[in-house]
Order: C-alpha cells, then sequence, then structure tokens
C-alpha cells in the first residue's frame, strides 16, 4: 500500500540535544511537507519542498533543519535552537491533496 | 488577518441532526480547499476538496465553496457520535502552501 511512513511514534529528547524525524513515501509525490501542532492549535508549517534538492523554510523554521537527498525521504532535525519543541510533528506529501503521516509526538525531558 | 480562520467551537450538535462548520480565508488568489478530520492524537484525513464555486456532496458531507465572499463551509447530515473530532479547514494559496485554520472541535451527542 502506497502511504506515508513516520518513525519514531513517541520520540524524547534532553536539553541541548538535536534530534531527527524520519519521513518516508512511496506515493511517488514531487512535494513533501514538514507541520507542527500544538495540543489544541491548528497545523503550522515548519518546511516544505517542492523537489529534490530544494526545499524552503515556512511560517516558523527556527530551530529546525531538513534535507531532500531522496524524492522519498525527508527528515526533520529539531536542533538545541528550538527552545520549546514538544509538540506532535506531522510529514504530509501531495500531488494535489495532502496526505499525512502518522505522526511523531516529540517531548523534551 | 490570519489566513485561514474557524470558529474554535466546541459545536455540539445532537445525533441526526446536520453540523455545520464554516471557514473563511484572505488570499484570493486561492484556488484549492480541503476538509480534514482529525479524531484526538491522530493525524488529519482528507474528507472533501472543492474546487469551484457551488457545492459538492460525498455520501453525508456537503461542501460548498464562495470564492467571492472567500468562504468555506461542511455540511455534515445525520451526524453520528464517530463524527465528533476536530474538522480543519485548507487552503491552497498561490505560493503552493497549503494552510490551515485552527480547527473546529464538534460534539456529536447521542
Amino acid at each position: 500500500d502506497g502511504g506515508i511512513t513516520q518513525s519514531p511514534k513517541y520520540l524524547f529528547r534532553k536539553e541541548g540535544q538535536n534530534v531527527t524525524l524520519s519521513c518516508e513515501q512511496n506515493l511517488n509525490h514531487d512535494a513533501m511537507y514538514w507541520y507542527r501542532q500544538d495540543p489544541g492549535q491548528g497545523l503550522r508549517l515548519i518546511y516544505y519542498s517542492q523537489i529534490v534538492n530544494d526545499f524552503q523554510k515556512g511560517d516558523i523554521a527556527e530551530g529546525y533543519s531538513v534535507s531532500r537527498e531522496k524524492k522519498e525521504s525527508f527528515p526533520l532535525t529539531v536542533t538545541s535552537a528550538q527552545k520549546n519543541p514538544t509538540a506532535f510533528y506531522l510529514c504530509a506529501s501531495s500531488s494535489r491533496v495532502l496526505t499525512f503521516g502518522s505522526g511523531t509526538r516529540l517531548t523534551v525531558v | 488577518q490570519k489566513e485561514v480562520e474557524q470558529n474554535s467551537g466546541p459545536l455540539s450538535v445532537p445525533e441526526g441532526a446536520i453540523a455545520s462548520l464554516n471557514c473563511t480565508y484572505s488570499d484570493r488568489g486561492s484556488q484549492s480547499f480541503f476538509w480534514y478530520r482529525q479524531y484526538s492524537g491522530k493525524s488529519p484525513e482528507l474528507i472533501m476538496s472543492i474546487y469551484s464555486n457551488g457545492e459538492k456532496e460525498d455520501g453525508r458531507f456537503t461542501a460548498q465553496l464562495n470564492k467571492a465572499s472567500q468562504y468555506v463551509s461542511l455540511l455534515i447530515r445525520d451526524s453520528q457520535p464517530s463524527d465528533s473530532a476536530t474538522y480543519l479547514c485548507a487552503v491552497l494559496n498561490y505560493g503552493q502552501n497549503f494552510v490551515f485554520g485552527p480547527g473546529t472541535r464538534l460534539s456529536v451527542l447521542p
């Protein structure tokens, strides 16, 4: 079945630590996106990529980094510069509509 | 002004009633509009997409679009307790980004 796989489902980060969230898709979509969702809030765009080896900052890119070396993969790194990273992170890909992965819940410990 | 606005709710309706969800957007260049349903702790799933003025029906769901008023709505007929969720309105804007509203929490009471 085609879809988007995010891993891990739960992730714990210590202060000062960088962590990487994985996102893989086999839908053959060119565009991929990372969103952050805080409790009771909508989705805010972190980064997006329309094509391999190219990506753009979204509304809340500070403290995050991405890479797009392959069409299928769009990993997100949450750096130590992101002071409040506890949130639900959603990866998505698109042809004409957005399809989401199951999400990664990140908690600072 | 936020790009996509929705009433946060909660919106409570009795089982079997019609639930009406509303959304307004600011980017007049937007061409594509979507409704997603999100259960607590889960990722959003697409319910409806609509691209031209008028109505689009799919089962118990009807989406309505009025580009002149920059308004999108979703009607859920014969609401069921399983429809209780947060409904997210999304707009594909001129920059080819999907922008989401804050969501409306719907509660269908048995």
